[in-house]
């Protein structure tokens, strides 16, 4: 079986700043893959990141980036510069693989941009 | 391209009717998911299908089944709807879906149980 965990159900940060969300997550494969996932309210679930477990380089796309440790198994999410448009619910998730052609995902994080 | 379409965005139905929801991938993709999203289990891994076929089925009664079209679109179903059964249904789409697919989602149909 396959867990994803985000312990922070909610988080807010400064427009500009920069915030880290956090995922851990479990799995018995050693072949697998993670992303990030976001939500803003009431619209479409977007892919903001993804990172194969079997490259120790991490994934970044402009503003955000991963810290990825697999020792760890443990996938955070960094958001520099936020602008309030980052406003959403995010989704951590980790597809396996395998025959699993499934999506396991974390419950979410809630992020806040304040002006 | 287009991006996965849901029919239709919004549906109120009572306690005990059936519902059919339908999904279009993105042109040239051939695997879709749906899921089921709640407030309190978030997001939950409903099937997959991969050229007309079942590949894997979630933690749901056999209530709920679906099916995959010869032209990828995708239609699941819930019969004997329930109150919980009230939830946004997402569909999403990959080319194949293996662990080096990324699945891109619709924008879900918001089922309403009365």
């Amino acid at each position: 079986a396959q867990t994803v965990t985000q312990s922070q159900p909610e988080m807010s940060v400064q427009e500009a700043e920069t915030v880290t969300l956090s995922c851990t997550y479990d799995t018995s494969e050693s072949d697998y893959y993670l992303f990030w996932y976001k939500q803003p309210p009431s619209r479409q679930m977007i892919l903001v990141i993804r990172q194969e477990a079997y490259k120790q380089q991490n994934a970044t796309e402009n503003r955000f980036s991963v810290n990825f440790q697999k020792a760890a198994k443990s996938f955070s999410l960094k958001i520099s510069d936020s602008q309030l448009g980052d406003a959403a619910m995010y989704f951590c998730a980790l597809n396996s693989g395998g025959s699993n052609y499934k999506l396991t995902f974390g419950k979410g994080t809630l992020l806040t941009v304040n002006p | 391209k287009a991006g996965v379409t849901q029919t239709p965005r919004y549906l109120i139905k009572t306690r005990g009717q059936q519902v059919t929801l339908s999904c279009s991938p993105i042109s040239g993709h051939r695997s879709v998911s749906w899921y089921q999203q709640t407030p309190g289990q978030g997001l939950q891994f409903l099937f997959e299908y991969f050229s007309e076929t079942q590949r894997n089925k979630g933690n749901f009664p056999g209530r709920f089944s679906g099916r995959q079209f010869s032209n990828s679109r995708s239609e699941m179903n819930v019969s004997t709807l329930e109150l919980g059964d009230s939830a946004l249904y997402l569909c999403a789409s990959s080319p194949e879906l293996t662990g080096t697919d990324t699945q891109y989602f619709g924008p879900g149909t918001r089922l309403t149980v009365l």
